[in-house]
């Protein structure tokens, strides 16, 4: 069974204190994605990548960097993280010859 | 573009109540349809999906069929129970190399 870990689960900061947040999934899938999840505005996409070093801009990029360096861990890394960013966040994982997106748990951000 | 519109939240309905939420979705081509499925305090999962003019997707207790020619995929129970309540969210895909696109969730509320 697919499996995606997020960690840390839950993070309270401050402005501009750099952040990491990991993802790593158990199935070799090709495809990962980073999403932010607020009220009213459902899903929207960070970033993604569709293989090792191989990364692209979502829907709202700006103020996030990712990196592949391998094929299991997706990293999402907030430079100098700013009170818009307090969001929930997932990461999620795709087979590209499948279709269905597995999702981790989930990573609840307050920046303060 | 590619774009999902489902009922806005929330429904709130009581316990063997029949359920409805509403999904169409704007797309060239013929993407495949997915509803995902939100419990409180986790990541989002696989409801259903279906991938093809007519074709029906289903589980637990759960359907909706892909419909062409209205470009909707309503989502239908026939008797909610309270474990229901949960975030439900359409979704989309274009093609393996693309990302889900997603709607923007509906919340539902089950009384019992």
């Amino acid at each position: 069974e697919a499996q995606v870990t997020q960690n840390p689960r839950y993070l309270i900061t401050v402005t501009g204190k750099k952040l990491t947040v990991t993802c790593s999934q158990n199935m070799n899938h090709e495809y990962m994605s980073w999403y932010r999840q607020d009220p009213g505005l459902g899903l929207r996409q960070i970033y993604y990548s569709m293989n090792v070093e191989v990364t692209d801009k979502g829907d709202v990029p700006e103020g996030y960097k990712v990196s592949r360096k391998e094929k299991r861990n997706f990293p999402l890394i907030l430079e100098s993280p700013s009170p818009n960013q307090t969001s929930l966040y997932f990461c999620a994982i795709r087979d590209r010859s499948q279709e269905t997106q597995y999702f981790g748990p989930g990573t609840r951000l307050l920046v303060l | 573009g590619n774009s999902v519109t489902q009922m806005e939240g929330p429904v709130t309905l009581s316990e063997e109540a029949f359920l409805t939420i509403n999904c169409t979705y704007t797309a060239t081509g013929y993407p495949s349809l997915f509803w995902y499925v939100q419990y409180p305090g986790e990541g989002l999962q696989l409801l259903l999906k279906a991938t093809k003019a007519d074709d029906k997707g289903s589980n637990k207790g759960f359907e909706a069929t892909y419909r062409k020619e209205t470009t909707s995929f309503h989502l239908e129970k026939g008797s909610v129970q309270v474990s229901d309540s949960a975030v439900y969210f359409c979704a989309l895909l274009y093609s393996s190399a693309s990302k889900i696109i997603f709607g923007s969730g509906t919340r539902l509320s089950i009384r019992p």
